[in-house]
């Protein structure tokens, strides 16, 4: 079956440091969605990537879908304490019957020192 | 506006008893997960509902039982309860087939989570 493979599973940095996940699939992925997951709470949604090299961007942070579709990136810069949390990829292969499905990586946490 | 909300937030029971999990959204998605998310956070699919239709049924031991009375709902009845069992349950919706008006689409909504232990 698919698998999602994401690193590192734990990064520590300091306040305005960078950081950077990296997530890749086993297969080819229709689609890409990245999620944040604060201490104690729930999966947020926070975007999607869907064509073959797209780039996004929201605010200090920067999504990358790979060319093949089966790698995909989070960057964020100069981070701040308020990006403490659990950040996931999740891969899909929309349509047929997969109805949204979504494979989610081991998440990377990610600490911030001040 | 709660989008998805689930009941209860903590339950702590103790092995061979039977329990139930509630969730209910209000978003006027056509699809509702639960999720099994582990002490090192790892988040696994178990089952997945369209339209009150078991769409994805992952391999989950058969003392997990989702029931959707409607496409608002999906509840979870866990039979003969195991420490392995101990996790936190979330319950998530998306809209997966083309509705009008339009939504985004797959774009997941996760509850808050129940945190089940079992001892």
């Amino acid at each position: 079956g698919q698998q999602v493979m994401q690193i590192p599973q734990y990064q520590h940095v300091q306040e305005g440091e960078d950081f950077t996940t990296y997530c890749n699939s086993s297969t080819t992925l229709s689609n890409i969605q990245w999620y944040k997951q604060r201490p104690g709470g729930h999966p947020v949604f926070l975007i999607q990537l869907v064509k073959s090299g797209e780039v996004k961007k929201q605010k200090r942070l920067t999504f990358q879908f790979g060319e093949a579709k089966k790698n995909s990136s989070l960057h964020i810069t100069a981070t701040q304490t308020t990006d403490v949390g659990t950040y996931f990829c999740a891969g899909s292969n929309a349509g047929g019957t997969s109805y949204g499905k979504l494979t989610f990586g081991q998440g990377t946490i990610l600490t911030v020192h001040p | 506006d709660t989008a998805v909300s689930q009941t209860p937030k903590y339950l702590v029971t103790q092995m061979g008893n039977d329990k139930s999990i509630k969730c209910e959204q209000n978003l006027g998605h056509d699809t509702m997960y639960w999720y099994k998310q582990d002490s090192k956070k790892f988040l696994k699919i178990m089952f997945s509902y369209n339209n009150k239709e078991l769409i994805i049924n992952e391999t989950v031991p058969n003392r997990f039982s989702p029931k959707s009375p409607d496409k608002a709902h999906l509840n979870l009845h866990i039979n003969s309860l195991e420490l392995g069992d101990s996790a936190v349950y979330f319950c998530a919706s998306s809209q997966v087939l083309p509705s009008w008006p339009p939504k985004s689409p797959y774009e997941q909504y996760f509850g808050p989570g129940t945190r089940l232990t079992v001892t």
